[in-house]
C-alpha cells in the first residue's frame, strides 16, 4: 500500500505569516492528491483537489502543488479562523490513505 | 441542499455487529462513489470503505476488510455500512462522503455529521 506522510506535525504561526505543509506519498499518486481542513469539533472539509485546484468556497489565500510523491499546501497569509488540522489524502487506487495531520494554531 | 445524515451508531460490546446508514439529499445519489471513513477520539482521519455508483464494486481498508460490508439502495438514497465482529479499535465516528465527481476516484466533498461508535 501507499503511505502518506506530512510534516511538520505541528506548527504555530503568527497572523499573516505564510504557512507551508508539506504531503508525501511513497509512490507515485500522480495529482491524485487532495487537502482537508478539519476545525476542532467539526467535519473535514475539503479545500483543494487535484492537487492544486481550488474548492468552490475556499479562499484563495489556501493553495496547492506538487505532482507525484511531494506535494505541498500553503497558507498565504495566516488566519484566526484558518487554526484546525490539516490532511492530504491520496485517492487513486485502494486504500484512499490520508496522512497522519497537521495542526496549526496562532502563536 | 447537498445533505448526508448518518445514523445507527451506538454502544456495544466486542465481538458485536451494528449496521450504520447514511441518507443522502440534494444530489443524484446513484451517480456517484460514496465512502465511509472514520476517526477514533483524538487521532486522524482512516478511509474504511467505498462502493461504486451502482454497488458493483466495493473497496475495503485492510483493518475492516472480511469484518464491514458496504452496500447501498439507489432507491432509498441510503448508504450502509454492516460491521461485524466489532473490536474496541473500531470505535469512532463514523463519516459517510460523497466523491467530488461521478467518474474515477475522487476527493471526497460532501460529508455527514457523523455517527459514533463505540466498542466497550
Amino acid at each position: 500500500d501507499i503511505q502518506m506522510t506530512q510534516s511538520p506535525s505541528s506548527l504555530s504561526a503568527s497572523v499573516g505569516d505564510r504557512v507551508t505543509i508539506t504531503c508525501r506519498a511513497s509512490q507515485d499518486i500522480a495529482n491524485s492528491l487532495a487537502w482537508y481542513q478539519q476545525k476542532l469539533g467539526t467535519v473535514p472539509k475539503l479545500l483543494i483537489y487535484g492537487a492544486s485546484t481550488l474548492q468552490s468556497g475556499v479562499p484563495s489565500r489556501f493553495s496547492g502543488s506538487g505532482s507525484g510523491t511531494d506535494f505541498t499546501l500553503t497558507i498565504s497569509s495566516l488566519q484566526p479562523e484558518d487554526v484546525a488540522t490539516y490532511y492530504c489524502q491520496k485517492y487513486n487506487g485502494t486504500p484512499r490513505t490520508f496522512g497522519p495531520g497537521t495542526k496549526v494554531d496562532i502563536k | 441542499e447537498v445533505q448526508l445524515l448518518e445514523s445507527g451508531g451506538g454502544l456495544v460490546q466486542p465481538g458485536w455487529s451494528l449496521r450504520v446508514s447514511c441518507a443522502a439529499s440534494g444530489f443524484t445519489f446513484s451517480s456517484y462513489t460514496m465512502n465511509w471513513v472514520r476517526q477514533a477520539p483524538g487521532k486522524g482521519l482512516e478511509w474504511a470503505s467505498a462502493i461504486s455508483s451502482h454497488g458493483a464494486y466495493t473497496n475495503y481498508a485492510d483493518s475492516v476488510k472480511g469484518r464491514f460490508t458496504i452496500s447501498r439502495d439507489n432507491s432509498k438514497n441510503t448508504v450502509f455500512l454492516q460491521m461485524n465482529s466489532l473490536r474496541a479499535e473500531d470505535t469512532a465516528v463514523y463519516y459517510c462522503a460523497k466523491d467530488l465527481g461521478s467518474g474515477p476516484p475522487d476527493a471526497l466533498d460532501i460529508w455527514g455529521q457523523g455517527t459514533m461508535v463505540t466498542v466497550s
